[in-house]
């Protein structure tokens, strides 16, 4: 199993370009999310999904949308990036149970925004 | 807002020694759960203490959680160099299926 997986690693968009960032994690998780961590800091929630076809806003969901039309995949978008967005981004997914809620944690995608 | 605060921010150790890190939150919790993350990598879980829990062992790990202080603590003992990792704490707020993360404790350990 590839657990979770994202894409791309690394990327480098100028202001005001757009991009999407693909999560897919193979262990039919049902709950997914985004966070973006920046230097010396923790990990701050941006969206997360409960399953297929539904998504909510987390702690700094500001300029990011995001969708979640597969149960594997979990796609975020930047519309319109800015150098505050300049972060490193992660995937997680998990059960759906609160006992055993783990998460499990993409790579990671290092985005620079000129 | 962070829920967890840890507390050293960093902290260096010699191999063999043992290294104890502490977690503040805020609010009531369904559980309490450690990550590590080496340097350029994303988080690994490490353990997940549930509130009505009060210690938890796992190989060369032990965590206390202390729900009357709101406080956890994580001791890692005999400490290697391969431990050298940040260390967050995050709280599962019983109101929902989402983690709050802390800032982190940086631990170096010199072989």
């Amino acid at each position: 199993n590839a657990g979770v997986t994202q894409t791309p690693k690394f990327r480098v968009l100028k202001t005001g370009q757009s991009m999407t960032l693909l999560c897919a994690q193979d262990m039919n998780h049902e709950y997914m999310y985004w966070y973006r961590q920046d230097p010396g800091m923790g990990l701050r929630l941006i969206h997360y999904s409960v399953g297929e076809g539904t998504t909510a806003k987390g702690e700094v969901p500001d300029g990011y949308n995001v969708s979640r039309l597969k149960k594997q995949n979990f796609l975020l978008g930047l519309e319109s990036a800015a150098p505050s967005q300049t972060s490193v981004y992660f995937c997680a997914s998990s059960w759906r149970t609160s006992a055993y809620n783990e998460q499990f944690f993409g790579p990671g995608t290092r985005l620079t925004v000129l | 807002s962070q829920q967890g605060e840890e507390d050293p921010q960093a902290l260096s150790i010699q191999e063999g020694e043992n290294a104890t890190m502490n977690c503040s939150y805020k609010t009531s919790i369904n559980n309490l759960q450690w990550y590590r993350q080496n340097s350029g990598r994303g988080l690994v879980h490490l353990i997940l203490i549930r509130s009505n829990e009060r210690e938890k062992h796992s190989g060369r790990l032990r965590v206390t959680l202390d729900t009357s202080k709101k406080s956890s603590s994580l001791l890692i003992t005999a400490s290697r160099a391969a431990d050298t990792a940040s260390y967050f704490c995050a709280t599962d707020e019983a109101a929902g299926n989402k983690l709050t993360f802390g800032g982190g404790t940086r631990v170096l350990v010199k072989p």
